[in-house]
């Protein structure tokens, strides 16, 4: 069974405090993504990769920065946590680039005060 | 980038009525995908579409992918309490953003019993 595991569940940061969010995905799927997912707004991309070290800018990648150094995880990472970032954080991969099908993990909610 | 109109944005309905959403672009995409969120859960997908008129069902649920490759609709049948949630399009223009989706705002939909 597919499997994207995201670590937290749910994160209470303070303004200007460093977060990371990791990703991690069974698949041995080459892409990895991550979205922001806000009511009314929809999945908005941040980031994505194409492969390990390889990352591009998505939609809205202001205020965040990647890493991918092995294959399987793919984290997210705010130098500055602000409280514009409260949201909730979807990680995704695929195998194949042009089918589409994205596999999602749990989501992460984050809050920052 | 491109933007998705995906309406309505949430739907009330009686269990047993059939549901209608859509979802409509300002550019032409080669893909179309539709995606439910289960509350407390990531997105999965539901029904793929990759041709302009293609109509595909998978159980209950109807896609079509429009003929002028800019609009899309799902149809579900005979709602039971279990298809709660968010409905998401998603298009794809393989040609420009190779994995990258293009999500629409969200349909929330809430069957009563």
């Amino acid at each position: 069974d597919v499997k994207v595991t995201q670590s937290s569940r749910y994160l209470v940061k303070r303004t200007g405090e460093k977060v990371f969010l990791e990703c991690v995905q069974d698949m041995d799927h080459e892409n990895m993504f991550w979205y922001r997912q806000d009511p009314g707004l929809g999945l908005r991309l941040i980031y994505f990769s194409y492969d390990v070290k390889m990352k591009e800018k998505g939609d809205i990648p202001e205020g965040y920065s990647v890493s991918r150094e092995k294959k399987e995880r793919f984290s997210l990472i705010l130098e500055s946590a602000s409280t514009n970032q409260t949201s909730m954080y979807l990680c995704a991969s695929s195998f194949v680039p042009v089918s589409g099908e994205l596999f999602f993990g749990e989501g992460s909610r984050l809050t920052v005060l | 980038g491109q933007q998705l109109n995906q309406s309505p944005q949430s739907m009330f309905i009686q269990e047993g009525e059939d549901v209608s959403m859509n979802c409509t672009s300002s550019s032409i995409f080669n893909t179309w995908l539709w995606y439910k969120q289960d509350p407390g859960e990531g997105p999965v997908l539901l029904i793929a579409l990759y041709k302009a008129g293609e109509l595909t069902s998978n159980g209950r649920l109807t896609a079509q992918f429009g003929i002028t490759r800019k609009d899309s609709f799902l149809n579900i049948s005979a709602s039971i309490p279990s298809d709660v949630g968010i409905y998401f399009c998603a298009g794809q223009l393989r040609e420009t953003s190779g994995s990258r989706l293009t999500f629409g705002e969200g349909t929330q939909l809430t069957v009563n019993p």
